[in-house]
């Protein structure tokens, strides 16, 4: 079975852009979830999509968005790129019926 | 915020010995997780300890949860090279309507040869 991939890997960005980072679940599972991690605040919650639906949110701005597919595929926006927002992003699908995630890979994001 | 706080930050023992991590939480849960992450790249499910549970074993993975203390700790014993990366702990919660799952800084773990 595929694991969770994330598209691009890499991306350079500059301030005031805007970014989409997308993410494929593994075949069946419907929750997808994404984090931030830096080195100073470690690994934060974004938020997390069931069924097309916003599920959960963690304390981000507005200018961090979602959505999910109807095959579960998802993707978060980030709008008005600030310094600040340089992170490793992750996505991470949850087996059904249980609180185990499986990460993809990372989109490290660069903005100058 | 977060939720779990591992201890130590960080730590380096030599290869073959013995690796405790601990985990402190502040809420209740219904389970607690561990993961590993190698140098910046996805996280890699461990395992899973719920609540109603004091202990588990997977392999050479040791996992014991103190719910009266709010505390788990993760063992790796005869450790290897491979086994350095950073490991975190998850806690879920169920509270109200959501389902969350939240991540500590995590413990880096070096092995030395």
């Amino acid at each position: 079975k595929a694991g969770v991939t994330q598209t691009p890997r890499y991306l350079i960005k500059t301030r005031g852009q805007q970014v989409t980072l997308s993410c494929s679940p593994i075949s069946g599972h419907r929750s997808v979830s994404w984090y931030q991690q830096t080195p100073g605040q470690g690994l934060q919650f974004l938020f997390e999509y069931f069924s097309e639906t916003q599920r959960n949110k963690g304390n981000f701005p507005g200018r961090f968005s979602g959505r999910q597919f109807s095959n579960s595929r998802s993707e978060m926006n980030v709008s008005t790129l600030e310094l600040g927002d340089s992170a490793l992003y992750l996505c991470a699908s949850t087996r059904p019926d249980s609180y185990e995630q499986y990460f993809g890979p990372g989109t490290r994001l660069t903005v100058t | 915020s977060q939720q779990g706080e591992e201890d130590p930050q960080a730590l380096s023992i030599q290869e073959g010995e013995n690796a405790t991590m601990n985990c402190s939480y502040k809420t209740s849960i219904n389970n607690l997780q561990w993961y590993r992450q190698n140098s910046g790249r996805g996280l890699v499910h461990l395992i899973l300890i719920r609540s109603n549970e004091r202990e588990k074993h997977s392999g050479r993975l040791r996992v014991t949860l103190d719910t009266s203390k709010k505390s788990s700790s993760l063992l790796i014993t005869a450790s290897r090279a491979a086994d350095t990366a950073s490991y975190f702990c998850a806690t879920g919660s169920f509270m109200n309507r959501d389902d969350k799952i939240i991540f500590g800084k995590g413990t880096r773990l070096h092995i030395l040869p």
